[in-house]
């Protein structure tokens, strides 16, 4: 079965660095788009980005553009969101989720999230 | 962007009786070329990641009870819930996979009443 767990969330700095993984097991990884969705505490959802299956086009939601970066490592079935400059609204829960391996590009399977809390 | 807009964003119903939210986006979704509209429906229980329900606006995922029916074509969506129960209770969220940014509604939280 379809399993994305997430990882790297914590409490960090505002200005500082953190580097999100999301680790796939129970498809072929390297068929499929990925993309990271967040969620401040008590708010909706808020698309950040997406990568292609082969990680040769990635896109930003404009909040995060020049401060996160989206990779993927197709050998180690892990997708990774680097984030940069981080601020106080950067804080959230961080979902990772695939697209269209059931439902066409929908995002159709989805982690547990991992929780990011940017704080002095 | 596309916007998308949701209403209500929170309603009250009672078990078994009909609920029904909306989902206007700010243009069209529909591809002509393949007559499909890229729209998606999720459910979120609390502490929980979202669910997918519907996409193509009306395609009911694999294990989706039929009570959960989407429909809609173009900017005006609705997806209804024929008979709420229990479980159901749930925020919802419509979301455009027309293009980047992939943009949600801002959700509809659904109580019993």
């Amino acid at each position: 079965q379809v399993q994305l767990v997430e990882s790297g969330g914590g409490v960090v700095q505002p200005g500082r660095s953190l580097r999100l993984s999301c680790a796939a097991s129970g498809f072929t990884f390297n068929s499929y788009g990925m993309h990271w969705v967040r969620q401040a505490p008590g708010k909706g959802l808020e698309w950040v980005a997406a990568i292609w299956y082969d990680g040769s086009n990635k896109y930003y939601a404009d909040s995060v553009k020049g401060r996160f970066t989206i990779s993927r490592d197709n050998s180690k079935n892990t997708l990774f969101l680097q984030m940069n400059s981080l601020r106080a609204e950067d804080t959230a829960v961080y979902y990772c989720a695939t697209e269209g391996i059931v439902a066409a590009s929908a995002l159709d399977y989805w982690g547990q999230g991992t929780l990011v809390t940017v704080s002095s | 962007d596309i916007v998308m807009t949701q209403s209500p964003d929170s309603l009250a119903v009672s078990l078994g009786e009909r609920a029904a939210i909306n989902c206007k986006s700010s243009q069209s979704v529909l591809y002509s070329s393949n007559n499909k509209n890229y729209l998606a429906w999720y459910q979120q229980k609390p502490g929980q990641p979202p669910k997918l329900l519907i996409y193509w606006a009306s395609t009911r995922e694999s294990g989706v009870p039929d009570r959960f029916t989407g429909s809609g074509s173009g900017t005006d969506f609705t997806l209804t819930i024929s008979s709420l129960q229990a479980e159901d209770v749930a925020v919802y969220y419509c979301q455009q996979y027309y293009n980047t940014p992939r943009t949600f509604g801002q959700g509809t939280k659904v109580e019993i009443k």
